[in-house]
């Protein structure tokens, strides 16, 4: 399997830009998790979706941030307008179903890179 | 609020030696914990899972301990080498949430 695939892994744009960050997930997998990597708040979770569902989006900062999952193989994270202070790794991971190791575990992306100048 | 928390910024250990890292959680009852590494510029990889009623889990030179007396997980890695040189993490999913909550991360530098 190829694993979680996040496009673009560099991107930098400037400030009131819109920024658009893909993923597609594991192949099979039905749970699909949106986190942030910063210096000083380590990794968060923004949203997550369950069958290309939004689950719980109480992570996402503010409403200048939307994601997406039109079909189980794809998702989006648009931030519009963008921000200096959204600097940041944005990473996609996905999970599978059940309740065995394999079951718990998720699996992350490469990450996106964003740099808004 | 409910936190997770790891040992420290960066720990220097000495090659050979065994590397521990603290994860302490609170206002949690979580089923299970893992442990997952990252190195610079990718992803976490997943590294170990143990669950409630495990006390203790091996993985090759990687082991996990779980005290929910404690609300603490203790990893070891024994006879470390430059290569386990990476960032830590432990996640726990709060029981019927499916949101996976990532501590603080400890940068574990193993020298040569």
């Amino acid at each position: 399997d190829a694993g979680v695939i996040q496009s673009p892994r560099h991107e930098v744009t400037e400030m009131g830009q819109e920024v658009t960050l893909r993923c597609k997930p594991i192949s099979g997998h039905d749970y699909l998790f949106w986190y942030r990597q910063t210096m000083m708040r380590g990794l968060e979770l923004l949203i997550y979706f369950n069958n290309n569902v939004p689950i719980d989006d109480s992570g996402m900062p503010e409403d200048r941030f939307s994601a997406k999952m039109p079909n189980a193989s794809f998702s989006t994270l648009k931030i519009q307008p963008s921000e200096p202070r959204d600097s940041a790794v944005y990473f996609c991971a996905s999970r599978g179903k059940g309740w065995g190791a394999d079951g718990n575990t998720i699996y992350f992306g490469e990450g996106s890179w964003l740099t808004v100048v | 609020s409910q936190k997770i928390e790891q040992n420290s910024e960066a720990l220097n250990i000495q090659e050979g030696k065994t590397a521990t890292l603290t994860c302490n959680y609170t206002n949690y009852s979580p089923a299970y914990l893992q442990w997952y590494r990252q190195d610079p510029g990718r992803g976490p990889v997943f590294l170990l899972l143990i669950r409630e009623n495990e006390k203790e889990k091996r993985k090759e030179r990687l082991k996990v301990t779980f005290d929910t007396t404690l609300k603490q997980s203790l990893f070891h890695i024994t006879a470390s080498q430059p290569a386990d040189s990476a960032t830590y993490l432990c996640a726990l999913e709060p029981p019927g949430t499916y949101k996976y909550i990532f501590g603080t991360g400890t940068r574990l530098k193993v020298l040569a």
